[in-house]
């Protein structure tokens, strides 16, 4: 166990939807990163946010969204889903936001656009 | 960030020790070799990191080669529980992400 929890689970959207994804860090941990791993693929990344900052972006659209609440969560929101936004998605939460400090993931939601 | 090179897949006994080689000959000097696991629907899990000495921690021993290009991460005594995608990734202190490869499928064998 992480201490990093994320839901849902599972979800299932059509094509054109919008979809937000929730995380919840360890508490004290003042960054989040979000990654998607497609099937059969290692996580690729998709942002970081530090005390509620974006600080760092992957090669993602803009339709890619997050925010970071001061009380550890956070959202990671995708508009206009397409079907190749299907994929397991995962936070990651870490004490600082340098490649050092160990990232801790959650299990991840696994999404799937019909 | 420099890449990595791991084998697909690797078998190893039950209560073996599992070698898991990486292959980062662009290496530069102020990056580290991390090592990530994930066991099947899980989020990955941190194993261990280095410089260029090597490290040991409760999971697992981290060689690196005196010319730092190239790593073996060595699990002591294989469990059944040690079954998953293994992830060698290089990295620089002070970027803010992991780069992950596709990974080495470690099954361990009863």
């Amino acid at each position: 166990e992480t201490g990093v929890t994320q839901s849902p689970t599972h979800l299932i959207k059509t094509r054109g939807q919008q979809v937000t994804l929730r995380c919840s860090s360890q508490s004290g941990h003042n960054t989040v990163s979000w990654y998607q791993q497609a099937l059969g693929q290692g996580p690729q990344f998709i942002f970081q946010y530090y005390r509620e900052e974006e600080n760092g972006r992957g090669n993602f659209p803009p339709r890619f969204s997050g925010l970071q609440f001061p009380n550890y969560s956070s959202e990671l929101n995708v508009n206009a889903l397409e079907l190749d936004d299907s994929a397991l998605y995962l936070c990651a939460s870490s004490l600082d936001r340098v490649l050092g400090e160990t990232q801790y993931f959650g299990p991840g939601t696994r999404l799937l656009v019909l | 960030d420099a890449k990595t090179t791991q084998p697909t897949s690797m078998d190893c006994a039950e209560g073996r020790a599992a070698n898991l080689p990486c292959n980062h000959s662009t290496i530069s000097g102020n990056e580290y070799v991390y090592w990530y696991r994930q066991i099947h629907s899980q989020g990955p899990q941190y194993i261990i990191h280095g410089l260029k000495n090597n490290e040991t921690n409760e999971m697992a021993s981290l060689i690196i080669t005196e010319d730092r290009k190239s790593s073996t991460l060595i699990l002591p005594h294989a469990t059944l529980r040690d079954t998953a995608v293994y992830y060698c990734i290089v990295g620089r202190v002070g970027n803010e992400k992991l780069t992950f490869g596709t990974g080495t499928r470690l099954t361990i064998i009863p």
